[in-house]
């Protein structure tokens, strides 16, 4: 089995501020994922990784930059909190490119915008 | 535009009922249905799935129903427990896609004693 960890679990920034959100997995996947998780609105993906170094914009890519250090980490980062805005951003990884392959998820980092 | 669409938005059903949850997409070409379940304060974890050859598929208590002319699915889970009580995601998948699922809002399940 594996783990998926992010870091940190609560995220209390300012308006404007820039805020990096951290993802580990020790499942030595190939795919990972960020997606961002609204009351009433499910996951909606921001960036997607399919090996070190690449980078894939999703639906919601705009106001926000990632990376691909290496193979188990990926890192979110928003570029200017908004507001007022509340959210989780989840972390997640899969085998492989292509197919039916199960997604991992992290437990996500809450997200409160002063 | 909500390319996949879930109902009810909530649901409470009694232990030992069959609850239903309803899934609905627009892209005719999706071809992969996994059903995530997620408790409070964790992630997703994928429950069960279904690809677009099959018309059912269960595991255990649960069963996905799939028709592929109207574009709707439906999760039952039999014999409701409390411990179903959690959010229940519905989700959808191009093959080729590199595992880009597209999710619905998502239905959540509360299963009283």
């Amino acid at each position: 089995g594996g783990i998926i960890t992010q870091t940190p679990k609560f995220l209390i920034g300012q308006e404007g501020q820039k805020l990096t959100l951290k993802c580990q997995q020790n499942f030595n996947h190939d795919t990972m994922y960020w997606y961002r998780q609204d009351s009433g609105k499910g996951l909606r993906l921001i960036y997607y990784s399919i090996t070190e170094n690449d980078l894939q914009k999703g639906d919601l890519s705009e106001g926000y930059d990632a990376s691909r250090e290496k193979k188990s980490s990926f890192s979110l980062t928003v570029t200017s909190a908004q507001k007022n805005e509340m959210a989780v951003f989840l972390c997640a990884s899969s085998i492989q490119l292509g197919g039916q392959n199960e997604q991992y998820f992290g437990p996500g980092t809450r997200l409160t915008v002063l | 535009q909500q390319q996949v669409r879930q109902s009810p938005q909530s649901l409470t059903v009694w232990e030992g009922e069959t609850a239903i949850l309803n899934c609905s997409y627009e892209n005719s070409a999706f071809d992969y249905f996994p059903w995530y379940q997620q408790f409070p304060g964790e992630g997703p974890a994928l429950l069960i799935s279904i690809l677009s050859v099959s018309d059912k598929k269960e595991d255990g208590r649960f069963t996905i129903f799939f028709n592929k002319r109207e574009k709707k699915l439906s999760l039952h889970i039999a014999d409701s427990q409390p411990g179903d009580s959690a959010t229940y995601f519905c989700a959808a998948m191009l093959s080729g896609s590199f595992n880009k699922l597209t999710f619905g809002a998502g239905t959540r399940l509360a299963v009283c004693p």
